[in-house]
């Protein structure tokens, strides 16, 4: 099975800070990541596919880079509704498998 | 737009067989090129893909090593939707529940509202 690691398991931060983590494969899954946030009590809600394409819907303020297997979620400026846990996911082979999560926090 | 409503108890037994469905909206179960996940949520062991189902000119599944032995995932047609049957479950078992539907490049997109299954004695 492909493990993938976040980075950091949380941070804090402020409205309007520039927000980076990141997402490690244990092989090479080319493009083949998704990321996801999640808010307490809903499913996960897919933000950008395919390493770094915005899924529609979702504010420009959220990128994505990578490829291999180091990855990374960006959030230009951060707003009050960005508060949440951030997920990675390959979709390059069976099983699908997630990180464990990078949960950003008000500081 | 595509929209996966679930449903089914939230309470099992251990050693009997947890069931739900996941209701398809906007999109068909037979879609050739949709796949319909399961994925389960837990403190422990945090989000965990299960199985899928999805059919191209026939039905195919796959199913996650941890799971192989006691789970199904059938499609029905009929009632355009999906179901999970996890069989003998025990307390690790206890989750939040999702389908999910997937497309090229494996994302999950969307999600049903989650069901949590406590199982207990």
């Amino acid at each position: 099975d492909i493990q993938m690691t976040q980075s950091p398991s949380s941070l804090s931060a402020s409205v309007g800070d520039r927000v980076t983590f990141t997402c490690r494969a244990s092989q090479s899954i080319s493009t083949s990541l998704h990321w996801y946030q999640q808010k307490p009590g809903k499913a996960p809600n897919l933000l950008i596919y395919a390493a770094s394409s915005l899924q529609s819907g979702v504010p420009s303020r959220f990128s994505g880079s990578g490829s291999g297997t180091d990855f990374t979620l960006t959030i230009s400026s951060l707003q009050p509704e960005d508060f949440a846990t951030y997920y990675c996911q390959q979709g390059y082979s069976l099983p699908r498998t997630f990180g464990q999560g990078t949960k950003v926090e008000i500081k | 737009q595509v929209q996966l409503q679930q449903s089914g108890p939230g309470l099992v037994k251990v050693s009997q067989t947890l069931s739900l469905t996941c209701d398809i909206s906007g999109d068909s179960v037979s879609s050739n090129t949709a796949g319909w996940n399961w994925i389960r949520q837990s403190p422990s062991r945090g989000l965990e893909w299960l199985g899928r189902t999805y059919y191209r000119s026939k039905w195919y599944s796959d199913y996650a090593v941890s799971v192989r032995s006691r789970i199904t995932i059938n499609p029905d047609t009929s009632k355009n939707q999906l179901s999970l049957q996890l069989n003998s479950v025990t307390p690790e078992d206890t989750a939040v529940y999702y389908c999910a539907k997937s497309e090229t490049g494996g994302k999950f997109d969307p999600w049903g509202q989650g069901t949590l299954v406590t199982v207990s004695s």
